[in-house]
């Protein structure tokens, strides 16, 4: 258990539709980061933020957008699905804005039909 | 073109035997982070090699970096069927506050 926790694990919803992908960083860890894995292109990097502040972006659609709360955890949502989003959402935390280790959550599972 | 290159894509091995999984980047390397991820699951942590010449090992699992040819090996000594899933490397490539870059995997098959 890496201490990253991502809800829900699954998601299946319609095309079009709008959907908040959650994340809760370790204990301590200021920064969150965002990537989606699909078969295709593997794991890509979506988005950063660090204590509350968008610290760098990806290769993000315009659709996603996302924030970190005073609590730090995060919230990725993903509007206008289509069914090329459908992917593995991953969300990792860091305890510094970079260096460090970094660990990952269990993913979010989106199947988009 | 894929700025980090993983090898072999995928590796299939007799239990007990050794094995390298290696991790070549295209740009200079920052930092070089393993993780292992059973299929469909999250990431686990490895080893993060930040020096170049650094080597650490975790159980059976060595991880080196070598920085003048910017790859990463990962060697797996006596290999168990708990080794098996998929092995990633992520690579920081700038030595600014720069996210990791992934490569493909490589998909480890352990048979007894």
């Amino acid at each position: 258990d890496s201490g990253v926790t991502q809800t829900p694990k699954h998601l299946i919803t319609a095309t079009g539709q709008r959907v908040t992908l959650r994340c809760s960083p370790r204990s301590g860890d200021l920064s969150v980061y965002w990537y989606q894995q699909s078969l295709d292109q593997g794991l890509q990097f979506l988005i950063q933020y660090y204590n509350g502040e968008e610290r760098a972006k990806g290769n993000i659609l315009e659709r996603f957008s996302a924030q970190q709360f005073p609590d730090l955890h995060s919230e990725l949502n993903l509007s206008s699905l289509e069914l090329g989003d459908s992917a593995l959402y991953f969300c990792a935390s860091r305890r510094g804005g970079s260096g460090g280790e970094q660990y990952f959550g269990p993913g979010t599972r989106l199947t988009v039909t | 073109s894929q700025e980090l290159e993983q090898s072999p894509q995928s590796l299939i091995v007799q239990e007990g035997k050794n094995l390298t999984i290696n991790c070549t980047s295209s740009k200079t390397l920052y930092g070089l982070y393993w993780y292992k991820q059973k299929y469909g699951e999250g990431l686990i942590f490895l080893m993060m090699l930040q020096k170049g010449g650094e080597e650490k090992s975790h159980e059976k699992i060595t991880a080196k970096l070598d920085e003048k040819k910017q790859q990463s090996s990962l060697h797996i000594t006596a290999s168990q069927p708990s080794h098996a899933g998929i092995y990633l490397c992520g690579a920081v490539l700038n030595s600014g506050n720069t996210p990791l870059v992934f490569g493909k995997g490589t998909r480890l098959s352990v048979i007894a």
